[in-house]
């Protein structure tokens, strides 16, 4: 079973440009959530899909967005990049409630804003 | 405030040795409870997941996890540790009623020593 696929696994990119990161959940998971991990503000909650709707979002600017495909796939999009926008971008999918509550990461993205 | 503590920020621990990583939490409800582990410049494995029942949790790589309630404590324990252990470990909790979100601790960096 293939596990959460992100792309691309690094990028570099200018302040004020704007970055589309994809993730591929583990097939059957409909929920998608995103993170973003600094040295200074650790692992923090971007959003939730599922079903290809916003279930939750966390406490970051409009600059951050996503969206999530009938496929589930998900992709996030930062636009107007700040260096402080520079982390490992991480996406977990879910198999749902209940017993069978889990996440499982993917490697992340790793994007730098220079 | 709900929250997610991890007092040890570093430890240094022998090979062969016990190990033992601390984790508390706020919140007003018993919450889902996690422990996720992460080697540089990966995603997050989880180790094992505690969401009701026994109160004493096995995980993969031999460790274990007590949830202690009067506490509120997820204790992170294994017996004998291995140069592989060293890594970055994370505690998180989520909460039924608030989806699929995952807030973590400010993570547990091992190092172990030959």
């Amino acid at each position: 079973k293939a596990g959460v696929t992100q792309t691309p696994r690094y990028l570099i990119k200018t302040r004020g440009q704007q970055v589309t990161l994809s993730c591929s959940p583990i097939s059957g998971h409909r929920s998608v959530s995103w993170y973003q991990q600094t040295p200074g503000q650790g692992l923090q909650f971007l959003f939730e899909y599922f079903s290809e709707t916003q279930r939750n979002k966390g406490n970051f600017p409009g600059r951050f967005s996503g969206r999530q495909f009938s496929n589930s796939r998900s992709e996030m999009n930062v636009s107007t990049l700040e260096l402080g926008d520079s982390a490992l971008y991480l996406c977990a999918s879910s198999s749902g409630t209940g017993e069978s509550y889990g996440y499982t990461f993917g490697s992340g993205t790793r994007l730098t804003v220079v | 405030a709900q929250s997610v503590t991890q007092p040890d920020i570093h430890i240094t621990v022998s090979e062969g040795a016990s190990l033992e990583l601390r984790c508390n939490y706020s919140y007003g409800a018993t919450p889902y409870l996690f422990w996720y582990v992460q080697s540089p410049g990966q995603g997050l494995q989880l180790l094992l997941k505690y969401f009701s029942g026994d109160t004493l949790v096995q995980g993969i790589k031999g460790f274990e996890a007590e949830f202690k309630r009067s506490q509120s404590s997820f204790n992170l324990r294994k017996p004998s540790v291995h140069w592989s252990d060293a890594a970055e470990y994370f505690c998180a909790v989520a909460l039924k009623a608030a989806g699929n979100k995952l807030t973590f601790g400010g993570g547990t960096r091992v190092l172990v020593k030959p």
